[in-house]
């Protein structure tokens, strides 16, 4: 069961902006932790596409970007392209009673 | 940095299996590693992590006593023994490189093994 709770789907035509949200509580995102972002494309394992809220590993686009306040977060891709269709996943950890590292419930990008 | 994962395979409920993940690429004693499983069409869920010496070891509550995590720094190995395992482990376990702290994401990872459990 996850902790972190994000929109099943969104979707966007190229060139548009799409955001996704990841809520989570006071004993995760809001205790201060941070949060990371990873994109699946189907049948290939996930990849590291955000770290410490909003940082990007060399070789990500800019077009992607992170955000923080409170027990949420967020995650934008401007300049939609075909490329970005894939499954995105929010991490943090949890201080709480479900255990050290959490994911997201995952949200489907689609490139209409 | 490669972690390649191996092991996986079809196994009755109450058997066991022992996954593998060779890591190169990287100087596997000094980090943490992980292993986070996918069950089929569902999310990602954290199963287990090892500290870089191996004296420290943390788990999700569902595999609390029935798995093991273990590495041989000698070997650049990561490796989980599962036992006594039920219909809900079926999953792809993935190998991965952290975190390192609480604010620590999982770096890289590797291609994943499938599990299935099935009688």
């Amino acid at each position: 069961q996850s902790v972190l709770t994000q929109p099943p789907s969104v979707s966007g035509a190229p060139g548009q902006r799409v955001t996704i949200s990841c809520t989570g509580s006071s004993s995760n995102i809001g205790a201060g932790y941070d949060v990371h972002w990873y994109q699946q494309v189907p049948g290939t394992a996930p990849k590291l596409f955000i770290y410490g809220n909003n940082n990007r590993p060399l070789g990500v686009p800019d077009r992607f970007s992170g955000s923080k306040s409170g027990t949420s977060a967020s995650l934008a891709i401007t300049g939609l392209q075909a490329e970005d269709e894939a499954d995105y996943y929010c991490q943090s950890y949890d201080s709480g009673l479900s255990g050290f590292y959490v994911f997201g419930t995952g949200t489907k990008v689609t490139v209409l | 940095v490669q972690l390649v994962e191996s092991g996986g395979g079809l196994v009755q409920p109450g058997g066991s299996l022992r996954l593998s993940c060779a890591a190169s690429g990287f100087t596997f004693s000094n980090y943490w590693m992980s292993w986070v499983r996918q069950a089929p069409g569902k999310g990602l869920e954290w199963v287990a992590n090892i500290k870089q010496d191996g004296s420290a070891k943390y788990y999700v509550d569902s595999v609390k006593g029935r798995f093991t995590i273990s590495k041989d720094n000698a070997k650049n190995s990561l490796y989980l023994q599962m036992n006594s395992l039920r219909g809900e482990d079926t999953a792809v376990y993935y190998c991965a490189r952290g975190p390192d702290s609480s604010w620590s994401p999982f770096e890289y990872w590797g291609q994943g093994t499938l599990v299935t459990v099935s009688s």
